[in-house]
């Protein structure tokens, strides 16, 4: 079984410009996350989709961040425009249910200069 | 809010050496837990998850770990180390009835000397 993919593995772009991210889950796994680890802070928490839905996105931190699951399958997270402090490293995880185990990435490494 | 405290940010340790690694959290009632390890290139793969129940969970790789309602504690032991278990690790808390989101402490990174 492949577990979550996440593309690119590491992106580095200038400030302004705008970056996507993607997320494949494990396939039937309904509940996707979103984490942002930016460096020497802990893992934040961004969002949490349940199928296509979003059921939680408290922890985006502004308007310049747009996440959409298309279908409920894979998910994507725009940055647009970026800028420095969004650098860091975006996991994305997913869970069957919503007790259950979540299944992380391996993260973007997103580098804005 | 809930908050998590890994005291330790980085610990070294010799391989064959016992290991504990702490975790602190804040919450009114008792939270779900977890410890999560980070190896390099890697996602972060679960070890070990308290819900409710024993006290003291058996995780995978020979690592358990002992919820203490009385200290808000959920500290990881291992009682041999070995080069492999070098890695950066998490411990995480959950809300119950939260949608399962995730709040992590800052990590502690091990390394294993030979």
């Amino acid at each position: 079984e492949a577990g979550v993919t996440q593309f690119p593995s590491h992106s580095v772009i200038e400030k302004g410009q705008t970056v996507t991210l993607r997320c494949d889950p494990i396939s039937g796994h309904d509940n996707l996350y979103w984490y942002r680890r930016v460096m020497g802070k802990e893992i934040k928490f961004l969002l949490h989709f349940v199928k296509e839905s979003k059921q939680d996105e408290s922890g985006m931190p502004n308007n310049r961040f747009l996440a959409e699951r298309t279908g409920g399958t894979y998910s994507t997270l725009k940055v647009q425009p970026a800028e420095l402090e969004d650098s860091g490293v975006y996991f994305c995880a997913s869970s069957q249910d919503y007790r259950g185990e979540q299944y992380f990435g391996p993260g973007t490494r997103l580098t804005v200069t | 809010a809930q908050s998590v405290t890994q005291p330790d940010i980085h610990i070294t340790v010799s391989e064959g050496a016992s290991l504990e690694l702490r975790c602190n959290y804040s919450y009114g009632a008792t939270p779900y837990l977890f410890w999560y390890v980070q190896s390099p290139g890697q996602g972060l793969q679960l070890l070990l998850k308290y819900f409710s129940g024993d006290t003291l969970v058996q995780g995978i790789k020979g690592i358990e770990a002992e919820f203490k309602r009385s200290q808000s504690s959920f500290n990881l032991r291992k009682p041999s180390v070995h080069w492999s278990d070098a890695a950066e690790y998490f411990c995480a808390v959950a809300t119950p009835g939260g949608g399962n989101k995730l709040t992590f402490g800052t990590g502690t990174q091990l390394k294993v000397e030979l």
